[in-house]
């Protein structure tokens, strides 16, 4: 237990639905990441938040919009995936971001998008 | 963009047996980090290494650092069939980006 946790664990979508998913964090950090995990692909970082604000988009398509409400939440809310965007997405935590932080993981929600 | 890179990209051992991995990068790093993940789970953080530091130990975990060659390996000693994993190592860009930079992993698969 690593104190992030992720909802759902598993998500089945359609290219059409609407879907959200949740992170939460409750190690008191600052700063929180969301990374898409693709088979035999390197964990690709998606965003980045800093005290609630983007500091990093990483050439993300807009059918993937994060939320952070506050430094405990963090949202992927997701639109119009296409079946390319199947994989594990993990959300992490750590005191601030970057350099010399230990990032604590969530144990990720697997999506598949039909 | 990718920074680490894994060797090998799979490796099969049996239990009490030394594992050893290595990852390369490609830019001047301040820190590299190790993480392992469980099947279909997240990572957890095992050891971060330092640009100044050459060597480190964490139980059975032992993770060396040569910054002229740009690469570091990690060697877990005695393996055991519950170290099964993916193995990752993860860098800053020095100067550049704030954020770690993953590479694609070391199965790693201990035989009992």
């Amino acid at each position: 237990e690593t104190g992030v946790t992720q909802t759902p664990r598993h998500l089945v979508m359609g290219m059409t639905n609407k879907k959200s998913l949740k992170c939460e964090q409750h190690l008191g950090h600052n700063a929180m990441y969301w990374y898409k995990q693709s088979a035999k692909k390197p964990l690709e970082l998606m965003f980045v938040y800093n005290f609630k604000e983007q500091t990093e988009n990483n050439s993300v398509p807009s059918r993937f919009s994060p939320e952070c409400p506050n430094s405990s939440h963090l949202f992927l809310h997701l639109h119009t995936l296409q079946p390319e965007d199947s994989a594990l997405y993990l959300c992490a935590s750590s005191r601030s971001p970057g350099l010399a932080q230990t990032q604590y993981f969530g144990p990720g929600t697997r999506l598949l998008v039909l | 963009s990718q920074q680490g890179e894994e060797d090998p990209q799979a490796l099969s051992i049996q239990e009490g047996e030394n594992a050893t991995m290595n990852c390369s990068y490609k830019t001047s790093i301040n820190n590299l980090q190790w993480y392992r993940q469980n099947s279909g789970r997240g990572l957890v953080h095992l050891i971060l290494i330092r640009s100044n530091e050459r060597e480190k130990h964490s139980g059975r975990l032992r993770v060396t650092l040569d910054t002229s060659k740009k690469s570091s390996s990690l060697l877990i000693t005695a393996s055991r069939a519950a170290d099964t994993a993916s193995y990752f190592c993860a860098t800053d860009v020095k100067g550049i980006s704030n954020d770690m930079r993953f590479g694609a992993g070391t199965r790693l698969t201990v035989k009992p």
